[in-house]
C-alpha cells in the first residue's frame, strides 16, 4: 500500500522559535496533501489543503501566517509553525491523496513548545 | 456545512463477540464517500472501510461491515469476531467526491476489547 512519512516524529522547541514538519509520499505522487491537528483525546481537525505548485487553502480560523505550508513537489509538503507558543503544542498529521482520490495518512508529529 | 456525529464516546466488547459503532452525518449533497478509520495507540490512521453513497450495497472488508442508510444519513460499523488488536479509536468520516474530498471527521469512539 501507499506510504506517507512525516519527519520529525517528535520535536520540542522553545517558545518564539519556528519548527518545520515534512510530509512525504514515498511511493506515489500526491498533487494534494492535507494537514490536520489533533488535540489529546479529540478528533482530527483539518487545518489546510496543500496543492502542489499553488498556495495552500486554509480552513476558517487557521492563521495562515502562523502555519506556513509549502507544497514544493509532488511528493513533499511542509508545515512550518512560526513563532511557536505553548498553545501550538499538539499532534500534527498529514495525509496525501493519490490519483484515485484515496487519502493515506502519515504517522504524525508530536510538537511540544516549552 | 457537513457534520459527522458519533454518539458513543466509548464502547466495550468481549473478544470474539460482535460490536456496532454508530455514526450519523448531515449533508445536502447526494454524491459523497463515507469512511471508518481506526487510530490505535500508535496514532497512525488506518482506513478500515469505505462506502460510496451511490452504491446501495453495504461495503464489507473481512470482519468489518457497514450498515449504510442513506435516507436516514446513518453509517454504522459492525466488527465481527472482535480481536484484541481491534482496540483503538474509531473515527467516522465524510468526504465529497471529486477534487474537493476534504475529510470531515466525527468525534470518535474508543473501543475496548476485553478477554
Amino acid at each position: 500500500g501507499a506510504v506517507v512519512s512525516q519527519h520529525p516524529s517528535r520535536v520540542i522547541c522553545k517558545s518564539g522559535t519556528s519548527v518545520k514538519i515534512e510530509c512525504r509520499s514515498l511511493d506515489f505522487q500526491a498533487t494534494t496533501m492535507f494537514w490536520y491537528r489533533q488535540f489529546p483525546k479529540q478528533s482530527l481537525m483539518l487545518m489546510a489543503t496543500s496543492n502542489e505548485g499553488s498556495k495552500a487553502t486554509y480552513e476558517q480560523g487557521v492563521e495562515k501566517d502562523k502555519f506556513l505550508i509549502n507544497h514544493a513537489s509532488l511528493t513533499l509538503s511542509t508545515l512550518t509553525v512560526t513563532s511557536a507558543h505553548p498553545e501550538d503544542s499538539s499532534f500534527y498529521i498529514c495525509s496525501a491523496r493519490d490519483q484515485f482520490y484515496e487519502q493515506y495518512f502519515g504517522p504524525g508529529t508530536r510538537l511540544t513548545v516549552t | 456545512a457537513q457534520t459527522v456525529t458519533q454518539s458513543q464516546p466509548e464502547m466495550s466488547v468481549q473478544e470474539a463477540e460482535t460490536v456496532t459503532l454508530s455514526c450519523t452525518y448531515d449533508t445536502s449533497e447526494s454524491d459523497y464517500y463515507l469512511f471508518w478509520y481506526k487510530q490505535p495507540p500508535s496514532r497512525q490512521m488506518i482506513l478500515v472501510i469505505r462506502q460510496e453513497a451511490y452504491k446501495q450495497q453495504n461495503a464489507t472488508e473481512n470482519r468489518f461491515s457497514v450498515n449504510f442508510q442513506k435516507a436516514a444519513k446513518s453509517f454504522s460499523l459492525k466488527i465481527s469476531d472482535s480481536q484484541l488488536g481491534d482496540a483503538a479509536m474509531y473515527f467516522c468520516a465524510y468526504a465529497l467526491t471529486g477534487t474537493a474530498s476534504k475529510l470531515t471527521f466525527g468525534t470518535g469512539t474508543r473501543l475496548q476489547v476485553t478477554l
